[in-house]
């Protein structure tokens, strides 16, 4: 069974960079069919996808997000990476990392999600 | 960019069927395949319907999908309400420019 574990600091200063990361387990990140995604919830709020990668490297990104998001691929860990620059506070939100069909654009796997304050 | 618009919530008692929207902004409804995620507090989302009308092994068939060209819009038809149905729901696109649209969800309340 697919499994998708985020990690990285729940806690960020305004300003600063935010960093997480997707650990892929039971399946291979290299798959042809599939993309890697990041997705996001605000507290309250709904859903709102920021970037998506193939595991070659190609990048999608939200167009409100584009300058100040950036995913990776490290497919030798099965993992992939998301940095979102110059947070306020408005990027407080539940994390959610998650893996989308390619031939239909269905996320069909999705780690649990990690909270990310953005606060001094 | 196109946007899909849901309605904010909807209520509706154990038993009885409900009909969510999902409203495509610009371009057709039918060029794209729509999924619907289903959220419970505290949970990350599962899916419901995938591709328009397709239902994940597992879900209920008390959950359809489907598409009207005419309003330009998605469709998500529960019946036999239960109260675990209560939710909320996204709905889901894409296009060319853009490889992931949310709608804005629907929190449905079972009473």
């Amino acid at each position: 069974q697919l499994q998708l574990q985020e990690s990285g600091p729940g806690l960020v200063k305004p300003s600063e960079t935010l960093s997480l990361t997707c650990t892929v387990s039971g399946g291979s990140i290299t798959s042809s069919t599939y993309f890697w995604g990041w997705v996001r919830q605000p507290p309250g709020k709904g859903l709102d996808w920021l970037a998506t990668i193939y595991y070659s490297g190609d990048t999608y990104y939200s167009p409100s997000l584009r300058s100040r998001v950036t995913m990776s691929v490290d497919t030798s860990k099965s993992q992939f990476s998301l940095r979102l620059s110059s947070v306020t506070a408005a990027d407080t939100a539940v994390y959610y990392c998650a893996r989308l069909d390619g031939s239909d654009h269905m996320f069909d796997y999705w780690g649990q999600g990690t909270l990310v304050t953005v606060s001094s | 960019n196109f946007m899909l618009t849901q309605p904010h919530s909807v209520s509706e008692s154990p038993g009885k069927t409900v009909t969510l929207s999902c409203t495509r902004s610009s371009g057709s409804i039918a060029s794209s395949y729509v999924q619907w995620y289903q959220q419970r507090p505290g949970c990350a989302p599962t899916t419901v319907i995938y591709e328009d009308s397709q239902r994940p092994s597992g879900v209920p068939d008390r959950f359809s999908g489907s598409i009207d060209s005419s309003s330009n819009s998605a469709f998500l038809t529960i019946s036999g309400l239960k109260t675990e149905d209560e939710a909320d729901y996204y709905c889901q696109s894409y296009d060319s420019s853009n490889p992931v649209v949310f709608g804005g969800g629907t929190k449905l309340t079972v009473l």
